[in-house]
């Protein structure tokens, strides 16, 4: 099957820094890109859908100037949570598709704790 | 507005029994349905997807049915083994997908 790579698996950072995520199709060239957060025992929640070379659509309650998305390739999407506080401690998770609404296939996700 | 509901929210079954997991949506005009597992701390692992033309996808001992017009789909495992240990969760496409707060299933060696 398609295999995503997500990194780092988790991270630990001050409050006020920038946090970057990475998440890479291996094998396949994901037009999609979605990224989700989880707090423990939710759901996952869709945070925005990016599309390789325009920008993100972000979720309603998702400041987009807070969490920074770039899809520059059709196996790289990047999730940027700038000035990070403890309120985004959370696990994000990317996934990838080649079309929209096909299958999903995602990444092992990150666990943010910022201090 | 798509709401997905899976039920129970936690399951503890003895090994070597069978088991369903249920998952309902209110808005039938859905592209698929998406079945996926998740361990601790980790990403999700897809299971089985269906169509919404299909009623049913199988893989290995899972099974996974969808009534679009009842809005619901089930999720059958058969011989559970403790490896299945892990909360389980449906997603649907409409719009965007959408997904369950899980069912987390405790299989008992």
């Amino acid at each position: 099957g398609a295999v995503v790579s997500q990194h780092p698996s988790w991270v630990i950072c001050k409050s006020g820094t920038s946090v970057k995520i990475e998440c890479r199709s291996l094998d396949f060239q994901a037009t999609t890109m979605f990224w989700y957060r989880q707090f423990p025992k939710q759901s996952l929640m869709l945070m925005a859908t990016s599309n390789e070379g325009s920008k993100a659509t972000y979720e309603q309650g998702v400041e987009k100037d807070k969490f920074l998305i770039n899809h520059a390739s059709l196996t790289l999407s990047t999730l940027t949570v700038t000035s990070a506080h403890p309120e985004d401690s959370s696990f994000y998770i990317c996934s990838a598709s080649v079309t929209t609404n096909e299958k999903l296939f995602f990444g092992s996700g990150t666990q943010l704790s910022v201090l | 507005k798509q709401e997905v509901t899976q039920i129970p929210a936690a399951l503890s079954v003895p090994e070597g029994e069978n088991l369903v997991l249920n998952c309902s949506f209110t808005d039938s005009a859905i592209y698929n349905l998406q079945w996926f597992r998740q361990d601790p701390g980790k990403g999700l692992t897809s299971l089985l997807l269906i169509q919404s033309s299909q009623r049913e996808q199988t893989s290995g001992r899972l099974n996974a049915s969808l009534d679009k017009s009842s809005g619901r789909s089930t999720l059958y495992i058969a011989a559970s083994q403790p490896g299945d240990s892990a909360t389980y969760l449906c997603a649907v496409w409409d719009d965007k997908i959408i997904f369950g707060k899980g069912t987390r299933l405790h299989i008992l060696p």
